[in-house]
């Protein structure tokens, strides 16, 4: 299987802020990654996907990047409602996995 | 509206089975790979299983061999058929849905492996 990393676990951030996560997938897995947001009591909500596409509705200050095996999710001018956990997926092969998560915090 | 609604879920005993439902509307069921997706209480999420349009099914490791993913397209339904359950498999589970449908080209059928719409999840506890 699949094993994806994330880091960091959290990042505290104020609003304005540029916030960066890396997810890293234990084998190639060129462009099949996936970003998700979720808030509390939420379902997760797809952001990126094919590592650097941009969902349909979602905002321009979320941006991805990466192939193989190193990937990123980079928040320009972090919003008050940004404020939540991201996960990265890896849809490359079975089972599906996803990293750990990464929480964003108000500073 | 595109919508997926969970239901079945709720308590059972460890060792117990379960049937989860998903309604899909909105959208042509019946062109679409189907997931679900479980998240235990405070924890990240995990990929369950996923079925073709055409019925055949994959699982993960931590569930095969005990749940059963099967749909009904004359329903636009999905199922989990969950069996020999443990205290481990409690979680909200979710139904999702790729953004595109399914594709085939040369003989070879395509799913997006990436989900949206979600629906709100059913929430199974194992605790005797």
């Amino acid at each position: 299987d699949i094993q994806m990393t994330q880091s960091p676990s959290s990042v505290s951030a104020s609003v304005g802020d540029r916030v960066t996560i890396t997810c890293r997938a234990s084998q190639v897995i060129n462009t099949w990654l996936a970003w998700y947001q979720q808030k509390p009591g939420k379902a997760p909500k797809l952001l990126i996907y094919a590592a650097s596409t941009l969902q349909s509705g979602v905002p321009s200050r979320f941006s991805g990047g990466g192939s193989g095996t190193d990937f990123t999710l980079t928040i320009n001018s972090l919003q008050p409602e940004d404020f939540a956990i991201y996960y990265c997926q890896q849809a490359n092969s079975f089972p599906f996995t996803f990293g750990p998560g990464t929480k964003v915090t108000f500073k | 509206e595109v919508q997926l609604l969970e239901s079945g879920g709720g308590l059972v005993q460890p060792g117990g089975s379960l049937r989860l439902s998903c309604s899909a509307s909105g959208f042509t069921f019946s062109s679409y790979a189907m997931s679900w997706v479980r998240q235990a209480p405070g924890m990240g999420l995990e990929w369950v299983s996923a079925i073709s349009p055409g019925g055949s099914p994959d699982y993960a490791d931590s569930v095969k061999g005990r749940f059963m993913i099967s749909r009904d397209n004359s329903k636009n339904t999905l199922y989990l058929q969950m069996s020999s359950l443990r205290a481990e498999d409690t979680a909200v589970y979710y139904c999702a849905r790729p953004p595109r449908p399914t594709y085939c080209s040369g003989g070879s059928c395509y799913s997006d492996g990436w989900f949206d719409p979600w629906g709100r999840g059913t929430l199974v506890t194992v605790s005797s």
